[in-house]
């Protein structure tokens, strides 16, 4: 069980601003949405994360639904350096407690020159 | 930041054998989680350790065993391999703050002939 479900695809032209969702209907009070990306060869990256409030980093912006059941990760300005597969998961608010953290299968993103 | 270290990158075993990765986290941060991906796939959790001990375990049979030290190092045993463990390993450690994010290295490759 996955827990939130992700497109298995999308391409964007460089340049241009992507919008990547994520469904987590299943959502507690207490889960933060991640997301981490993942470049060929590589560990995952961690892009930004948030609880309710809309959140803003160097690399991204992430907008979380009213009901926080879906959420989108913004890239304004895709460069061909951001195709990787696109991760969103729930953390529970404690890392410590017997939390199985769970990554579906992405969303491959390409990029078009 | 010194980053999340593994070694090895690559290694090729033999089915029933046994083999130890291995992991070096930043400094300072005490929950270090393993996981297991395979070609195509996302992550999946194997277990994670808070202050030396395991505190949560996804669904892998006890031949997957690991151990955290001290020194913000830690280790992944599989014993009795099978053909099905060829796959990247990857750790990520997390900082104490509040909902820290997720620090994962490059992996290790791990085939089993």
């Amino acid at each position: 069980d996955a827990k939130t479900t992700q497109p298995n695809s999308m391409e964007s032209n460089e340049e241009e601003p992507v919008h990547l969702p994520c469904n987590h209907s299943t959502i507690s009070g207490t889960d933060y949405i991640h997301w981490y990306r993942q470049l060929p060869s590589q560990g995952p990256e961690y892009v930004i994360h948030g609880l309710t409030s809309n959140v803003n980093n160097r690399m991204a912006s992430l907008a979380i639904a009213e009901d926080r059941k879906s959420s989108t990760l913004i890239l304004h300005r895709a460069t061909l350096r951001d195709a990787a597969v696109y991760y969103c998961i729930r953390i529970r608010e404690s890392n410590f407690g017997n939390e199985k953290l769970t990554f579906g299968t992405g969303t491959r993103l390409t990029i078009i020159p | 930041e010194t980053g999340v270290t593994q070694s090895p990158t690559h290694l090729i075993k033999t089915r029933g054998q046994q083999v130890t990765l291995r992991c070096s986290s930043q400094s300072g941060h005490n929950t270090v989680s393993w996981y297991q991906q395979a070609l195509g796939q996302g992550p999946q959790f194997i277990f994670q350790y808070y202050r030396e001990e395991e505190n949560g375990r996804g669904n892998f049979p006890p031949r997957f065993s690991g151990l955290q030290f001290p020194n913000y190092s830690s280790e992944l045993n599989v014993n009795a391999l099978e053909l099905d463990d060829s796959a990247l390993y990857l750790c990520a450690s997390t900082g104490p703050e509040y909902n820290s994010p997720l620090h994962f290295g490059n992996g290790t490759r791990l085939t089993v002939t």
